[in-house]
């Protein structure tokens, strides 16, 4: 069970796009369309952004979206805000009932 | 409202014991698997342990496996982490999540607001 591997930050202007990697192995991201995406501002608790790859809960924005290939999951933002500043973390079922949380990435609004 | 609210935590020594619980309000618990995730301080989310809505499915990473035991009480719809020999590197925020699937769908809608646990002497 090693954690998925996510670049340590991202940045991007108001208005502009990020996207974020998630990458893990055929035994995780690559092997299930069970991949989420979770944000987490400082002092609270995560929320989930993205789940199963593309679906979107009710109320996320979709300026949010995801994407998968091969054995790597991505989250792309859109139109950035000021609000968007805050740490991103993906997830993914491993099999055999276990699961893997992304070594997460702090998202900068410049 | 999905409410869960975790309690449970404490300053514990190394090689003690304790029982986290999650009180899980606001759903239909028994129609939703469970899962257990730590945030050391400072650091990213770990997953911990997650059990699906009748038990038959449980899983644990290897960092506490054979030392935690998750469980739930569809009854009282109530979650638990039977937590052993403890560790320093057991030291997070412990929170609660539900899966959006009775199964496990590795996806946590609703989280509670985590309960702290402190291992040192």
């Amino acid at each position: 069970q090693s954690a998925l591997t996510q670049p340590p930050s991202a940045s991007g202007s108001p208005g502009h796009s990020v996207t974020i990697s998630c990458t893990g192995t055929s035994s995780d991201v690559g092997g299930y369309n069970f991949v989420s995406w979770y944000q987490q501002h400082p002092g609270k608790a995560p929320k989930l952004m993205i789940y199963e790859v593309t679906k979107r809960p009710s109320g996320v924005p979709d300026r949010f979206s995801g994407s998968k290939s091969g054995n790597t999951a991505s989250l792309t933002v859109s139109g950035l805000q000021a609000e968007d500043e805050a740490d991103y973390y993906c997830n993914s079922y491993a099999g055999s009932d276990l699961g893997v949380f992304g070594t997460g990435t702090k998202v900068t609004v410049l | 409202e999905v409410q869960l609210v975790e309690s449970g935590g404490g300053l514990v020594e190394p090689g003690r014991s304790l029982r986290l619980s999650c009180a899980a309000s606001g759903f239909t618990f028994n129609n939703h698997a469970m899962h257990w995730v730590r945030q050391a301080p400072g650091k990213g989310l770990e997953w911990v342990s997650g059990i699906s809505w009748n038990s038959g499915a449980i899983g644990y990473a290897d960092s506490v496996k054979g030392r935690f035991t998750i469980s739930r009480d569809n009854a009282k719809n109530s979650l638990y982490l039977q937590m052993n020999s403890l560790r320093a590197e057991d030291t997070a925020l412990y929170y609660c999540a539900k899966d959006v699937c009775g199964g496990d769908c590795h996806s946590f809608d609703y989280w509670g607001q985590g309960t702290p646990v402190t291992v040192s002497s």
